[in-house]
């Protein structure tokens, strides 16, 4: 069975840095999709980021990017100029016929 | 309006109880899943269904069942409720033609005491 792992209970980043977030998968399957989902306090499931994994180039989305090593199995999520509205719960999942996630990071904003 | 709606929001109940969660979608899309949220163990599959006559189950289908009334309407029942059910459910689609991104809606905080 696929497994997703997030390494890092608990990140935190000081507002207008950067900070990088772990996530690592184990699959025998080759053609899969991998997510980012932001869980705020409202506790709203909220879409990130998206990559095919028959895609090489790495997915970005605004202030938003993936580091995508396929051979790795590795999917971190960069977040450039960290707001205070990027506190929140962060899910890594992966897909192939059913999605799976990992335990979740918290990543906590410092003002 | 929500594309994923999910009713009740909050809910408590007592042991021995059944409960209905409901969860809607105008998105039109064929898939729809229901998911358990505990601390610390991530979103788990219940169930899933890809049409109205498909009804499947996922990691934790034990002590759930589910009915799937329309394309847009999938609903999770607890026939006798326990204390370890206390946790957050999420009702997700996705489109069959689709990219396979799941929608979430805004979840029920279910409590049993």
């Amino acid at each position: 069975a696929q497994t997703v792992t997030q390494s890092q209970p608990e990140m935190s980043v000081q507002e207008a840095e950067t900070v990088t977030l772990s996530c690592t998968y184990d699959t025998s399957e080759s053609d899969y999709y991998l997510f980012w989902y932001k869980q705020p306090p409202s506790r709203q499931m909220i879409l990130v980021i998206r990559q095919e994994a028959y895609k090489q180039q790495n997915a970005t989305e605004n202030r938003f990017s993936v580091n995508f090593q396929k051979a790795a199995k590795s999917f971190s999520l960069k977040i450039s100029d960290s707001q205070l509205g990027d506190a929140a719960m962060y899910f890594c999942a992966y897909f192939g016929g059913k999605l799976v996630f990992g335990a979740g990071t918290i990543l906590r904003v410092k003002s | 309006d929500a594309d994923v709606t999910q009713t009740p929001r909050n809910r408590i109940t007592k042991t021995g109880k059944r409960i209905m969660l409901e969860c809607s979608q105008t998105k039109g899309h064929d898939r729809m899943y229901w998911y358990r949220q505990d601390p610390g163990l991530g979103l788990r599959l219940i169930y899933y269904s890809f049409d109205v006559k498909d009804i499947n189950k996922g990691e934790i289908s034990d002590g759930y069942s589910v009915s799937r009334q329309a394309q847009a309407k999938f609903s999770l029942s607890l026939e006798s409720a326990i204390p370890n059910q206390t946790a957050l459910y999420f009702c997700a689609t996705s489109d069959l033609q689709g990219t396979d991104t799941q929608y979430f809606g805004p979840g029920t905080r279910l409590t049993v005491l």
